[in-house]
Order: structure tokens, then C-alpha cells, then sequence
């Protein structure tokens, strides 16, 4: 149980579009889901927190009109990069924390690898 | 805001012996210290976790410690195997409810056969 999927697994595009990468909780509720973005041999930097009929939390430095993330529903967040450029190419990774679960277990998805031309 | 220190940033070890990797935090509040194994281009599985009002925890060939009045913790694996090279991070969990985590900036394990 607990799996968490993500897609498109990759993604190339050409500078300017925008493109939607969504996250699923396949087999529980996340009533809260993270973003993530990963650079080559990098860490994983919290992007923001995805909460369920609510607008999401940016951390610090992350600009929400470039990164428009929504959780319409208990099994589904999509983060859409808007007016994408080069230096947005990085591995997009989404967790998610199961509903009822204690603090802290988060499930991620498999990633999706953007990469802008 | 929490900061999460990890070393060494490179590991190599022959098949057979231990493997320590590191880190520190700093937020005292945090109590959730899960760490994850990455393979290229995969997901982070996590591998093991510990919370704060537990001293050690054992997994088999992996084993977790953690020292909350000096803020660090530690991943020991031991008897190594070449299919654990992976890049390793460890992570504090911040934020209101304890949910968020911050990840230290990753362990390159090599296990040389």
C-alpha cells in the first residue's frame, strides 16, 4: 500500500510553454501533499506544501505564479510550470502523507524530469 | 529556519565493512529523522526512520542513532553489499505539524567488490 505516482515520468519542451505534471495517491487519501525539485547530484529543496481545497504554502524564494500547484481532490495534486525556460529543467518530485498517519512517513512519487529546450 | 548538515558527501568502502554517514540539525523542535536511499533518476525510498523519543533503532543490516541533545544523528550500515551504492540523504522534519521535512545535501555511497 501507500504508492504514490507521478506523471509524465519525463517531459521535453520548448521555452515559453507551460507544462502540468500531476501527482496521484494510487491507494490511500494525502490530504497533504510536497513538491520538491532536484538538481543533478543535488538535494531535494521543498518547493511547497499541497493541502486539499486550499491554496498551497511556498517556501521561501519559490515564485507561485511560475510554479501553480492545486489539490483539488484527496488523491491528486498537479504543480504546472508555467512560461517555462531552461533553467526550470530539474527532476520534480511530489510525497505525499497518508491521511490518519502520524507526522512525519512521507510516499513519493517515481519523479518527472523536465526538461526545457 | 532548520538547517540539516550531512557528511561525508563521498563514502567508499569495500564489500564487507561499515558505512557511517552523518548529520546534524537545528531545530530543536524537530522529532522525525527518516533517511532515504536514491538511486539515479528514481524516487527516494526511505530506509529507515527514528523519532525523537527513541535513542537507536535496528533494521536488519541498517541501524539508525540519534542524539537529540547534540542534535545529530547517524545511519550505520554494516556488512555492505555493492547493491547498496546509492546516493543516501538524511531529513528533520519542520514545520507546525512535524510533516515537513529538510534534507541534507546527500551521501555518494560506493561499495567496491
Amino acid at each position: 500500500g501507500a504508492v504514490v505516482s507521478q506523471h509524465p515520468s519525463w517531459v521535453i519542451c520548448k521555452s515559453g510553454t507551460s507544462v502540468k505534471i500531476e501527482c496521484r495517491s494510487l491507494d490511500f487519501q494525502a490530504t497533504t501533499m510536497f513538491w520538491y525539485r532536484q538538481f543533478p547530484k543535488q538535494s531535494l529543496m521543498l518547493m511547497a506544501t499541497s493541502n486539499e481545497g486550499s491554496k498551497a504554502t511556498y517556501e521561501q524564494g519559490v515564485e507561485k505564479d511560475k510554479f501553480l500547484i492545486n489539490h483539488a481532490s484527496l488523491t491528486l495534486s498537479t504543480l504546472t510550470v508555467t512560461s517555462a525556460h531552461p533553467e526550470d529543467s530539474s527532476f520534480y518530485i511530489c510525497s505525499a502523507i497518508r491521511a490518519g498517519d502520524v507526522a512525519g512517513e512521507l510516499f513519493f512519487g517515481e519523479g518527472s524530469r523536465l526538461t526545457v529546450l | 529556519g532548520e538547517n540539516v548538515e550531512q557528511h561525508p558527501s563521498t563514502l567508499s568502502v569495500q564489500e564487507g565493512d561499515s558505512a557511517v554517514i552523518k548529520c546534524t540539525y537545528s531545530d530543536s523542535a524537530s522529532n522525525y529523522f527518516p533517511w532515504y536511499k536514491q538511486e539515479l533518476g528514481k524516487r527516494p525510498q526511505l530506509i529507515i526512520d527514528i523519532r525523537s523519543n527513541v535513542g537507536e533503532k535496528k533494521d536488519q543490516r541498517i541501524a539508525v542513532t540519534l542524539n537529540k541533545t547534540a542534535k545529530h544523528f547517524s545511519l550505520h550500515i554494516t556488512e555492505t553489499q555493492p547493491e547498496d551504492s546509492a546516493v543516501y540523504f538524511c531529513a528533520a522534519s519542520i514545520g507546525e505539524y512535524g510533516n515537513k521535512l529538510v534534507f541534507g545535501a546527500g551521501t555518494i555511497l560506493r561499495v567496491k567488490s
